[in-house]
């Protein structure tokens, strides 16, 4: 079946290291985004990317760095510049164009110890 | 800057009645409107998508309704069922096509008790 895959579930962070969390999706879908869950709000936009070899940032993309080398993948890392990277990220992946809704993951979530 | 607001932030029926969830957005120039429901833990799974041009659509006991103009959309669940208990997130999309971003509301917290 086709999908977004996220890996790993759980990931704890010693302070000052940076740590890259995995997207892959087999949908064949064009564009990708990663979200950030805190309690109390909204899904939040770091990074997306609609084709390979771009992307462009979100709302809170201070700290993050993205890549997108392949078309089914699109890594985040979690840099130390990010001062409060516990949460729960999100990856979603889309077909390009309005007429077509997101599909997600089931997420990381990431531990600073 | 759109706004999305969902309220209540949470709900406790009784297993078997209908039941309303309500999304409000402060920006009406969107293209589509999709409901999610994630359980605790969890990512997101989509629920229902209501392009701009449509008034509602269906899936099973699933109905959702968009109101552009009043920038609201309701999602409907009949002979609710404690299954049914989850979180249900409303998102919009942005309005610049392949710029194109999903804003989403706070969640409702949905709570069917047997």
């Amino acid at each position: 079946d086709g999908g977004i895959t996220q890996s790993p579930k759980y990931l704890f962070r010693k302070e000052g290291q940076n740590v890259t969390l995995s997207c892959e999706q087999n949908l064949n879908h064009d564009a990708m985004y990663w979200y950030r869950q805190d309690p109390g709000q909204g899904l939040r936009l770091i990074y997306y990317s609609q084709i390979v070899n771009d992307f462009q940032k979100g709302d809170i993309a201070e700290g993050y760095s993205v890549s997108r080398e392949k078309k089914e993948s699109f890594p985040l890392t979690v840099t130390s510049a990010q001062k409060n990277p516990t949460a729960f990220y999100l990856c979603a992946s889309r077909t390009t164009g309005l007429a077509y809704g997101y599909t997600f993951g089931s997420g990381t979530r990431l531990t600073v110890v | 800057k759109q706004e999305v607001t969902q309220i209540p932030a949470a709900l406790s029926v009784p297993e078997g009645e209908n039941l309303v969830l309500n999304c409000s957005f402060t920006d009406s120039a969107i293209y589509n409107l999709q409901w999610f429901r994630q359980d605790p833990g969890k990512g997101l799974t989509s629920l229902l998508l209501i392009q701009s041009s449509q008034r509602e659509q269906t899936s099973g006991r699933l109905n959702a309704s968009l109101d552009k103009s009043s920038g609201r959309s309701t999602l409907y669940i009949a002979a609710s069922q404690p299954g049914d208990s989850a979180t249900y997130l409303c998102a919009v999309s942005g309005t610049n096509f392949g710029n194109e971003k999903l804003t989403f509301g706070t969640g409702t917290r949905l709570t069917i008790i047997p």
